[in-house]
């Protein structure tokens, strides 16, 4: 069965310092997705990255940056120099190519509050 | 840009009382979801859509149904609302090909059950 966790509940941190989002995942397929979205207190949910389990390279956007690790069926998010703008709610999820309708499931979430 | 549109935005519905949650894409995806949140929860999944005719259950499916007679439209029926259903509920699309599985959400609905 697929299953994410976020173990992080809540994270405060003071503006520009650097923040990691932790996510494991669970899943018997060997091919599946990963994606982050963000929910900002409007309430909507925004795309932030898609990896796939065949490209295990990290990746950097601007101040975000992700590390893909299958041997510890981690992918994390990092916000480098962040911003109050970075409050939100991040969510990790988990799409297995083998699963009839490849619907999302998502890990509980992690509240990130950055204070000015 | 219109994307994923779900209306209405907000509804306080009484204990026994129907609605239905409108989802309309406007992206030509094969596949549609609604999923709910409750508060400080991720999302989990009601019902989802390959394709007009076809649909599915989820995780969460008791109380719910839905219908998918176009491309287009996925709404989603509660017919006896109850103090459980009390959430927030979004509706998603994505394409079928699988090098493009994104999924692009609605705004969602706040729903009160009262």
């Amino acid at each position: 069965a697929q299953k994410v966790t976020q173990a992080q509940t809540e994270i405060s941190v003071v503006e520009k310092e650097d923040v990691t989002l932790d996510c494991v995942y669970e899943t018997r397929d060997t091919t599946y997705y990963l994606f982050w979205y963000k929910q900002p207190p409007s309430g909507e949910l925004v795309f932030l990255i898609r990896r796939n389990s065949f490209d295990e390279q990290n990746e950097i956007s601007g101040r975000y940056s992700w590390n893909f690790q299958k041997s510890t069926s981690s992918f994390n998010f990092t916000i480098t120099a962040s911003q109050v703008v970075d409050s939100a709610v991040y969510f990790c999820a988990l799409s297995e190519a083998g699963n009839y309708g490849q619907n999302f499931v998502f890990g509980p979430g992690t509240r990130l509050s950055v204070l000015p | 840009n219109a994307g994923v549109t779900q209306t209405p935005k907000f509804r306080i519905l009484k204990i026994g009382q129907s609605m239905t949650l409108q989802c309309t894409q406007d992206m030509n995806h094969n596949y549609m979801y609604w999923y709910r949140q409750d508060p400080g929860m991720g999302l989990k999944l009601i019902y989802y859509s390959v394709g007009a005719g076809i649909t599915d259950k989820g995780e969460v499916p008791n109380g719910y149904n839905v219908s998918r007679s176009t491309t287009e439209d996925f709404p989603l029926r509660l017919e006896l609302a109850a103090p459980s259903q009390t959430s927030v509920y979004f509706c998603a699309s994505r394409t079928g090909r699988e090098t493009k599985n994104i999924q692009y959400f609605g705004a969602g609905t706040r729903l009160s059950v009262l």
